[in-house]
């Protein structure tokens, strides 16, 4: 069955840390992966995805995420973090033969200044 | 380019009263979602529309919950009556889409926020 984990519910970092967000996907062909951040009050908006080739795929905002195939792992990772990166962060999956696009429960991401 | 577009933004009914939330995808966009995002949840799918027809409803409260998609555009999603537990913020996206299904990025309205008192 496709399905997406995060397993960290809720993560604090101090902004300039780095930070790395957990995602394992369940599928079972070569999945399409997204990552998505909600702020507040607001639609998710897209911050990268991978859909085939080099599996070290870059977004906006600095972000980027690494596809590993042998974990089941697409984490999302930034070098330093801004206190403006406070959000909820979202993984999803789409499954070419589904079609569906399923999305985790999501990490929220709290910055201390 | 506009966005996609959600109303009403909040809305607070009594539970058994019905309620209808309206969505209006990016022009040209193929494929819609409805997705429910309970707080503290992620967003699940409710129905998944390409142009008129229905992709995917598995997970869609049929016996509460309606959606149309009439000529291919706008959307409109109806509870009634609506439960304590409908209490959710209503996403709709749309996407590119085409033949064979979606591979591409969803673009998310603001969402509806539905409280049932």
């Amino acid at each position: 069955a496709q399905s997406v984990t995060q397993p960290d519910i809720h993560i604090t970092v101090s902004e300039g840390a780095s930070l790395e967000l957990r995602c394992n996907y369940s599928y079972g062909a070569t999945p399409y992966l997204f990552w998505y951040v909600q702020s507040p009050g607001q639609g998710l908006q897209l911050l990268l995805k991978y859909f085939s080739g080099d599996t070290l795929v870059q977004g906006i905002k600095g972000f980027e995420a690494e596809f590993e195939r042998s974990q089941s792992s697409f984490n999302l990772r930034k070098p330093s973090v801004h206190w403006s990166d406070a959000a909820e962060y979202f993984c999803a999956v789409w499954g070419s033969g589904t079609y569906k696009y399923i999305f985790g429960t999501g990490t929220r991401l709290k910055v201390l200044a | 380019e506009a966005g996609v577009a959600q109303s009403p933004r909040y809305k607070i009914i009594e539970k058994r009263q019905s309620v209808a939330f309206w969505c209006n995808p990016i022009s040209g966009h193929a494929t819609l979602y409805w997705y429910q995002q309970i707080l503290g949840q992620g967003p699940k799918l409710l129905i998944q529309f390409q142009n008129n027809g229905v992709v995917d409803d598995s997970q869609l409260p049929k016996d509460r919950f309606s959606a149309e998609r009439l000529k291919g555009v706008d959307s409109t999603l109806k509870i009634q009556p609506a439960k304590l537990e409908d209490s959710a913020v209503y996403l709709c996206a749309s996407s590119l889409g085409g033949t064979g299904g979606n591979t591409g990025e969803l673009f998310f309205g603001e969402g509806s926020r539905l409280t049932v008192l």
